[in-house]
């Protein structure tokens, strides 16, 4: 177990749907980053957050969109789901926002659009 | 744009032979990393390489930065079958207070024994 916990592990849903995929970062971790992970995309870095705001964002689309709660956990909120948005969401946490000595990261939310 | 080429994608090697993975980035970058994932797990940090010339050893990998030729390594030394996985460079740019960290396409190691 890294600290870093995500969920749902597993998550089916239809196209045009909208989905949350919750992280708790490890305790003392500041930051969470979100990223996605397919097969034909490889690992993209999708947005970090910071002790609530918003710290860097990378590729991700419009239909997308997170945040960071008080309590540092974050969401990851995915609308109008299409085929292609199958795939892996991981959750990384981090002390800082610089990451320094790497991530932390949760097992992943394993998202199947049909 | 910051684009992490890894090479070679798909790797096959005998235990107890030596490989390297290689990792080139096109821009500068502030700090370069190295992770681990066995399949569908989640990914492992091995290393963290913080300025030119840097290397990090652990067990029987070993990982290096040149940050002048905008490469790093990952050496495998003896490799056991506990080493197959998919293994990760990533790299972070920070551009006026703003970071960018982007993952190279990942090695698939399988080590047969």
């Amino acid at each position: 177990d890294s600290g870093v916990t995500q969920t749902p592990k597993h998550l089916i849903t239809a196209t045009g749907q909208r989905v949350t995929l919750r992280c708790s970062p490890r305790s003392g971790d500041l930051s969470v980053y979100w990223y996605q992970q397919s097969l034909d995309q490889g690992l993209q870095f999708l947005i970090q957050y910071y002790n609530g705001e918003e710290r860097a964002k990378g590729n991700i689309l419009e239909r997308f969109s997170a945040q960071q709660f008080p309590d540092l956990h974050s969401e990851l909120n995915l609308s109008s789901l299409e085929l292609g948005d199958s795939a892996l969401y991981f959750c990384a946490s981090s002390l800082s926002d610089r990451v320094d000595y790497g991530y932390t990261f949760g097992s992943g939310t394993r998202l199947t659009v049909v | 744009e910051l684009k992490v080429e890894q090479n070679p994608l798909f790797l096959s090697m005998q235990e107890g032979k030596n490989y390297t993975i290689y990792c080139n980035y096109s821009t500068t970058s502030d700090r370069l990393y190295w992770y681990r994932q066995d399949p569908g797990k989640s990914l492992e940090s091995l290393f963290v390489l913080l300025s030119n010339g840097a290397v990090k050893q652990e067990g029987r990998l070993m990982a290096s930065l040149d940050t002048k030729a905008r490469l790093s390594t990952l050496h495998i030394t003896a490799a056991v079958h506990d080493l197959s996985a998919t293994y990760f460079c990533a790299v972070l740019r920070t551009t006026s207070g703003t970071y960018k960290y982007i993952f190279g396409t990942g090695t698939r190691l399988k080590v047969l024994a």
